[in-house]
């Protein structure tokens, strides 16, 4: 049990074209998601929490408009990034919270901004 | 506001032989302790996770770790290398309350390497 998928894995898109990442939550339900960003070589960054029918928490940096998160269900929030950029290219990983703060993460999604 | 420290980027042990990776955390209220391993291009898998109770708590493959309130510490420990745990491990912390609760912060991660 306690599955996370997130689609695509991989994507390759122009600069200046949106992306969206869907993560879900296959045998749980989650009232939160969580969204990361990683680097190459570097830790995870907590971008925003996501909680199903309210708007996302940024965390400080994190641009509302370009990072677009929708929470819609119990077992599916979405990431659109917008107008992307080289720079927005990364490993971008979801995480769902079952309970006790036990979060259960996706395989990621490496997006890569030409 | 919550912060882990992992001492040692990268460690390196021979198959068969002790694995030691340290955690130093700060947290202004009991925390939830956590170590996940990432492999090449793929998500975190949960290791073991400490809550509340036993401060020895067992994982998956082997991997152990002991919480020691006073030193502020949770270092993951197996006794016996094997091949294929060779990857990244990462602490975390969450609280257990607040503004911030269910929120996971992350060390920065420690590469072990295994030699044959």
């Amino acid at each position: 049990g306690a599955v996370v998928s997130q689609h695509p894995s991989r994507v390759i898109c122009k600069s200046g074209t949106s992306v969206k990442i869907e993560c879900r939550s296959l045998d749980f339900q989650a009232t939160t998601m969580f969204w990361y960003r990683q680097f190459p070589k570097q830790s995870l960054m907590l971008m925003a929490t996501s909680n199903e029918g309210s708007k996302a928490t940024y965390e400080q940096g994190v641009e509302k408009d370009k990072f677009l998160i929708n929470h819609a269900s119990l077992t599916l929030s979405t990431l659109t990034v917008t107008s992307a950029h080289p720079e927005d290219s990364s490993f971008y990983i979801c995480s769902a919270r079952r309970q006790y703060n036990e979060q259960f993460f996706g395989p990621g999604t490496r997006l890569t901004v030409l | 506001a919550q912060s882990v420290t992992q001492l040692g980027s990268h460690v390196s042990v021979s198959e068969g032989a002790l694995v030691l990776l340290r955690c130093n955390y700060s947290s202004s209220v009991p925390p939830y302790l956590f170590w996940y391993v990432q492999y090449p291009n793929q998500g975190l898998q949960l290791l073991l996770k400490y809550t509340t109770g036993a401060t020895l708590v067992k994982g998956i493959n082997g991997f152990e770790a002991e919480f020691k309130k006073s030193e502020t510490s949770f270092h993951l420990t197996k006794p016996s290398a094997h091949m294929s745990d060779a990857a990244e491990y990462f602490c975390a912390v969450s609280v257990t309350g607040g503004t911030s609760y269910g929120k996971l912060t992350f060390g920065q991660g420690t590469i072990l390497t295994v030699h044959p």
